[in-house]
């Protein structure tokens, strides 16, 4: 069964502190991770996909990255504008439309 | 463009109210979708319409209706609920359906809030 789990649940860091957030997925056959991030009472925005081990993206202070078991979520000095839940999420090749997402992480950047 | 918008934002009815939520994007995007959102939980799938037909119902109860009028707006009509589907109601968008396209991000609009009573 297609499952992604993310770790920490909840994160807490003084403004500054770097730190990253892990996915970890079992599919069978990827075809693209995608990472969310989300603010209280509104919808998920869209950050990056992925599609093969290995790959990296970059936005401002974020940095994805992708292996084949699991995805890592940097965050280099983060600040308190920062603080929400960051969403991961999966597709299966064998999924044409459906994307499977882990339960979050809370992340609250304090000043 | 690159927004999908949603309305009403906040929705507040009754159990034998009929109301419906409204979803519209304008990124020329063939796949739309409902989501369902409880507090400090991960989206959860309801319908996938594809190229305006429905793709996917992942069984919902038959309070829930959706409709696709055109390639730019999705509804979702409402009626009969119950206390338990007050929650967010997302509505997403993505370039179509994977099928060896890379498109395969889905945009998410801001949401209905829904309380019902």
């Amino acid at each position: 069964e297609d499952q992604v789990t993310q770790s920490p649940e909840a994160l807490r860091l003084q403004e500054g502190e770097s730190s990253s957030l892990n996915c970890s997925y079992t599919v069978s056959g990827l075809r693209g991770l995608f990472w969310y991030r989300q603010d209280p009472g509104k919808g998920p925005e869209f950050l990056f996909t992925l599609y093969s081990a290995g790959e990296e993206k970059e936005k401002e202070r974020l940095k994805a990255t992708l292996t084949k078991k699991e995805s890592f979520l940097h965050i280099t000095a983060p600040k308190p504008e920062d603080s929400a839940t960051y969403l991961c999420a999966v597709q299966a090749r064998s999924s044409a439309s459906k994307i499977i997402f882990g339960s979050g992480t809370r992340l609250s950047i304090r000043p | 463009d690159t927004e999908v918008t949603q309305t009403p934002k906040h929705l507040v009815m009754g159990m034998t109210n009929k109301k419906s939520l409204k979803c519209e994007q304008h990124m020329g995007h063939r796949a739309m979708y409902w989501y369902k959102q409880k507090a400090k939980k991960p989206p959860e799938l309801m319908f996938v319409y594809s190229y305006e037909k429905l793709s996917i119902n992942e069984s919902v109860p038959s309070r829930f209706s959706p409709e696709c009028p055109n390639s730019s707006l999705l509804n979702l009509h409402l009626h009969a609920l119950q206390p338990e589907d007050s929650a967010l109601y997302l509505c997403a968008s993505s370039h179509q359906l994977a099928g060896g396209s890379s498109y395969n991000e889905q945009f998410f609009g801001p949401g209905t809030r829904l309380t019902v009573l």
